[in-house]
């Protein structure tokens, strides 16, 4: 029941800047509630790494940056590494459905 | 450093009920926080199921809440999930988690997440 979208698939070369996009509406993020995001290693539980848009808990590499503007969110990973080959999630509450919080359809992030 | 650890069996039969604990240690379930049920499916990949309050409060996904009860045991620091009538639709992989509360305000994200356990529904 994903209602934020995001790209199947992005990729970059090692030391470049990557960037996912998260679309939503004006239930979500366009009614002002914040984005997080997660990381999803292979096998693994997702990982907070951005929270209220723009923040990183502790320990996040400062590479992860997050922004939001309307009824959209973006997830910027610079100095891509191998290890940031991951699946990538955003989500959000809504206000307008049978479930108040919502995730993304996911991204996947290869480091060519 | 709160951590949280499901447990229960991974095989469950149709129409049959899924049951899942979360054991968390290292931290307090009786401060701020919401306790969490998240599952994960290929086919729709991550759905919130519902939430837990040590006051007793629960929220539910309202697309699951006839087969749905979510309980809290603060003695054994553990929160629990029961699943009823289940289908193969129902298999995933599924998560507790906490809710990011401080202060008393919450940020409707989840901070902490146990390692996930997959249960399948099949005869």
């Amino acid at each position: 029941q994903s209602v934020l979208t995001q790209p199947p698939s992005v990729s970059g070369a090692p030391g470049q800047t990557v960037t996912i996009s998260c679309f939503g509406s004006s239930s979500n993020l366009g009614s002002g509630y914040d984005v997080h995001w997660y990381q999803q290693l292979p096998g693994k539980a997702p990982k907070l790494l951005i929270y209220s848009s723009t923040n990183r808990p502790s320990g996040v590499p400062d590479r992860f940056s997050g922004s939001k503007s309307g009824t959209s969110a973006s997830l910027a990973i610079t100095g891509l590494q191998a290890d940031d080959e991951a699946d990538y999630y955003c989500q959000s509450f809504d206000s307008s459905l049978s479930v108040p919080y919502v995730f993304g359809t996911g991204t996947k992030v290869t480091v060519l | 450093q709160v951590q949280l650890q499901e447990s229960g069996p991974g095989l469950v039969k149709p129409s049959g009920t899924l049951s899942l604990t979360c054991t968390v240690s290292g931290g307090s379930i009786s401060g701020d926080n919401w306790w969490c049920w998240i599952r994960q499916s290929p086919g729709k990949g991550l759905e919130w199921i519902g939430e837990i309050h040590h006051s007793g409060k629960k929220n539910y996904n309202l697309s699951l809440k006839n087969r749905l009860a979510i309980s809290l045991d603060k003695s054994k620091t553990q929160f629990s999930l029961s699943l009823s009538s289940v289908t193969a639709a129902d298999t995933a992989v599924y998560y507790c988690a906490r809710e990011d509360c401080r202060g008393g305000s919450c940020f409707y994200n989840f901070d902490s997440w146990g390692q996930g356990t997959l249960v399948t529904v099949s005869s």
